[in-house]
Order: C-alpha cells, then sequence, then structure tokens
C-alpha cells in the first residue's frame, strides 16, 4: 500500500541553524510530491510541490526540497531557521490521481 | 474569497451523540476532502467527492461514520454514535482538479467525545 514516511517526530533547533526534515515514499509510479506546513492554531497550508522538472524545488519562506527519485524521498531543507518557523511540517504524495497521503508530520520548534 | 470554512470549531460530546461536522468549500472548487488528525495516526485520509459524488471512502473507519455532499457547496461528515477513540481534529479542503493541484484547508473542527 502507498504510505509517506516522515523519520523524525520531533525536531528542537536554535535559531539560524540549518533543518534537514526528512520523507520517504513507497510508491514506484509516478508521484506528485508536497510539503504542507501548520503553524500552531492554524490550518495547513502547501509550502512547496513538485510534479516534474528539476528536482530542487522552491517554496515560500526561504524553504526548498529536492526530489530523489532513487531513494524515493523528498526531503525539506531551510538554511537558517527563525522561531517564526516553529510549526508541524507534513509530507504529502500523490500516486493514484487524487488520492493525496500525508506522512505523520514532524513537529519542529525553533528556540529563540 | 473567505477560504474553506468549517463548522463547529469546537465539539465537546458524550459517547454515543451525534456528531455532525459542517464544509463549506471554496467556490468552484470542484474536489472536497475529509482528513481525521490525531497523534497517534497523524493525517487520514478519510473521503473525498469530485463533483458531489463520493469517489473514494476507503477510509472511513466504520459505518458510525457517514459524510455528504448534496451540492457543491455543501459536505457533512456524521458520526452516529459517537466514541471516545472519535476524539479528533477534523479537517476538510477543498481542491481544483483534486489533489495534484493544492488542497485548501479549513481551520479544522476538533471533537472530543467524553
Amino acid at each position: 500500500a502507498q504510505s509517506v514516511s516522515q523519520h523524525n517526530h520531533h525536531v528542537i533547533l536554535s535559531e539560524a541553524a540549518s533543518l534537514e526534515l526528512g520523507c520517504n515514499y513507497s510508491y514506484g509510479g509516478t508521484v506528485n510530491l508536497f510539503w504542507y506546513v501548520q503553524y500552531p492554531g492554524q490550518h495547513l497550508q502547501l509550502l512547496l510541490k513538485y510534479f516534474s522538472g528539476d528536482p530542487l524545488v522552491k517554496g515560500i519562506k526561504g524553504f526548498e526540497a529536492e526530489f530523489i527519485k532513487s531513494k524515493f524521498s523528498f526531503n525539506l531543507r531551510k538554511p537558517s531557521v527563525q522561531w517564526s518557523d516553529t510549526a508541524e511540517y507534513f509530507c504529502a504524495v500523490n500516486a493514484r490521481g487524487n488520492d493525496m497521503r500525508f506522512g505523520a508530520g514532524t513537529r519542529l520548534t525553533v528556540k529563540p | 474569497d473567505a477560504g474553506v470554512i468549517q463548522s463547529p470549531r469546537h465539539e465537546v460530546t458524550e459517547m454515543g451523540q451525534e456528531v455532525t461536522l459542517r464544509c463549506k468549500p471554496i467556490s468552484g472548487h470542484d474536489y472536497l476532502f475529509w482528513y481525521r488528525q490525531t497523534m497517534m495516526r497523524g493525517l487520514e485520509l478519510l473521503i473525498y467527492f469530485n463533483n458531489n459524488v463520493p469517489i473514494d471512502d476507503s477510509g472511513m473507519p466504520e459505518d458510525r461514520f457517514s459524510a455528504k455532499m448534496p451540492n457543491a457547496s455543501f459536505s457533512t461528515l456524521k458520526i452516529q454514535p459517537s466514541e471516545p477513540r472519535d476524539s479528533a481534529v477534523y479537517f476538510c479542503a477543498s481542491s481544483f482538479g483534486g489533489s495534484t493541484g493544492e488542497l485548501f484547508f479549513g481551520e479544522g473542527s476538533r471533537l472530543t467525545v467524553l
């Protein structure tokens, strides 16, 4: 069955530290990949998405993600986090048309 | 546009009671999704509709759960009877053209079943 795995449940960083959140999926066909962010008390918002082309995708607020097909991965990165990046981050995969599956989420806490 | 609107934002009820959650998608969107978020299971897809027709309800936990979309601007998720393990945040999301594009989420309905 199609699944999405996020390796870290909770990540704690200090401001200005670099961030990398792992995401792997288990589907061998063509996939569309997404990262969503949920700030405390708010709804999920799209951070970035990959459909095709350049495997390095840039999103809002300085985030980027790299699609590595051979590793079935779509890791999220940011060179320097800010306190305002404290949120929960969800990786999502769409592989069969309209069936969007989400990972369990990674909670990021950035200490000022 | 006001975005996806869900109600109620919070619901506290007792076991055995019927719960109805409501969603108004963004005007013009042809897909509507219901998700459930819990600490243990993360974000789970329950059911989704295309042009008001249920397409995939394989994520609905059991017969106590039902969802309807009587028209393009309204959907309900009903739990009858409710149980404590149904406590979760229920999100509605809509999109144009399915989830290959961006899903727009509502604020969620936090359900607590005592």
